[in-house]
């Protein structure tokens, strides 16, 4: 299958600090998702890239489809506790979303 | 609107046992696809469906079968469960070009 690099694994910071985050792939992908997932719950939906270089806001979430169609980035700005999970991109090509490992995000207040 | 039901949420299988984990959509969608979820692997695609009939495999379909007889209903067997098999299974749906709804997991224990 497809392999989707996603970086940092982890992060911990402090509350009100921005974060960023990547994905990139050896693969182009025709769209790009972002996805939050919390303890004991499937993953949610934060926003969806459909054109390379697209640039989209979520309230303090924004996410960039990549000029290479081979990468996208999220960033969080002014980080709050709730933010705590693990962020998920996804890439689609043909029918098939792929998925990568994933950021574990640790906020402390 | 209930989204992605997804039952059960846990379930212990000895090894050996068959069993169905069962997905259900209310929202219309062609594709339907069945995820697990292991520490440190993220998300590998089992099966997928884009449309009631037509099934294909995924990353992973050794030891799983599916059907797709209905748009809402996209069923996962397991044959024969093996503890290798022990994981957390998504279902999720979309429209085409869309994004996926998942729906909340079955913890599945093989013993």
């Amino acid at each position: 299958g497809q392999q989707l690099n996603q970086s940092p694994q982890s992060m911990f910071i402090q509350e009100g600090e921005d974060v960023s985050m990547n994905c990139t792939s050896s693969s182009i992908f025709n769209t790009w998702l972002w996805y939050k997932q919390d303890p004991g719950e499937g993953p949610v939906l934060l926003i969806a890239l459909y054109k390379a270089g697209e640039l989209t806001s979520n309230g303090r979430l924004t996410a960039q489809f990549g000029i290479t169609r081979k990468d996208s980035f999220l960033n969080i700005s002014a980080s709050i506790p709730s933010d705590v999970g693990i962020y998920f991109c996804a890439g689609l090509t043909g029918n098939q979303f792929y998925f990568g490992t994933g950021t574990s995000l640790t906020v402390i207040p | 609107n209930a989204g992605v039901t997804q039952t059960p949420k846990f379930q212990v299988l000895k090894t050996g046992q068959s069993m169905t984990l069962q997905c259900a959509q209310d929202m219309n969608h062609e594709y339907m696809s069945w995820y697990r979820q292991d520490p440190g692997m993220g998300l590998r695609l089992i099966h997928y469906s884009v449309g009631a009939g037509i099934t294909d495999q995924g990353e992973v379909p050794n030891g799983y079968n599916v059907s797709r007889s209905t748009t809402e209903d996209f069923p996962l067997r397991l044959l024969s469960a093996a503890p290798s098999q022990t994981s957390v299974y998504f279902c999720a749906s979309s429209y085409q070009g869309g994004g996926y709804t998942f729906g909340s997991g079955t913890r599945l224990t093989v013993v």
